[in-house]
């Protein structure tokens, strides 16, 4: 079945490095959204990508989709402590679905050192 | 409400034991989706409600674990002999309708654990 894979599965930085993260997916995506779970917390929707090549930011935050709509990427310029927290990629579920079923990677685990 | 409620927020049980688990959907959403999350693992999926049926129940692990959505709108999970392997978080989530790409709005979850 479709699996989404992500790495790294954690990454340190210190407060005003860049981080990165990326998400591969073993089929062709009609989309690919993105999750921001804060430690203790639940997912939080954060984009959806749906063109090949889309580029979308939301202020440090950029969003890739790639031009096989296989694989993206969540860049954040500067860190901040407030972007601690483990970051998804979902796409839809396997088998064709019609509606929102989501498939998870195993996200990325930020922790920003101040 | 103002975002998809769930109860109790923890649920520690005895294996063997019966659980039920409450989820408030935001008002006027029509579809409904439980997950489970494992400790450093992403959500996969369970089930999904379609206003009152389940559409699809393909993630749902064995027949102890069984959802019901009588009205449309509060969903329960139930799992029958609970075993250990059983623990985990529970999130219900839920979207305005059910379509792919449909923007999904998750639950604080229920922090279950089978002792």
């Amino acid at each position: 079945g479709q699996q989404v894979m992500q790495i790294p599965q954690y990454q340190h930085v210190q407060e005003g490095e860049d981080f990165t993260t990326y998400c591969n997916s073993s089929t062709t995506l009609s989309n690919i959204q993105w999750y921001k779970q804060r430690p203790g917390g639940h997912p939080v929707f954060l984009i959806q990508l749906v063109k090949s090549g889309e580029v979308k930011k939301q202020k440090r935050l950029t969003f890739q989709f790639g031009e096989a709509k296989k694989n993206s990427s969540l860049h954040i310029t500067a860190t901040q402590t407030t972007d601690v927290g483990t970051y998804f990629c979902a796409g839809p579920g396997a088998g064709g679905t019609s509606y929102g079923k989501l498939t998870f990677g195993q996200g990325t685990i930020l922790t920003v050192h101040p | 409400g103002a975002g998809v409620s769930q109860t109790p927020s923890n649920k520690v049980t005895e294996k063997g034991k019966y659980v039920e688990l409450r989820c408030d959907p935001i008002s006027g959403h029509t579809a409904l989706y439980w997950y489970r999350q494992s400790l450093g693992q992403g959500p996969e999926f369970l089930i999904y409600f379609q206003g009152t049926g389940a559409a699809d129940d393909s993630g749902l692990p064995n027949d102890r674990f069984f959802a019901v959505r009588p009205e449309g709108s509060v969903s329960t999970l139930k799992i029958q002999r609970t075993e250990r392997g059983d623990s985990a978080v529970y999130l219900c989530a839920s979207s305005l309708i059910g379509e792919v790409g449909a923007k999904t709005f998750f639950g604080q979850g229920t922090r279950l654990t089978v002792v």
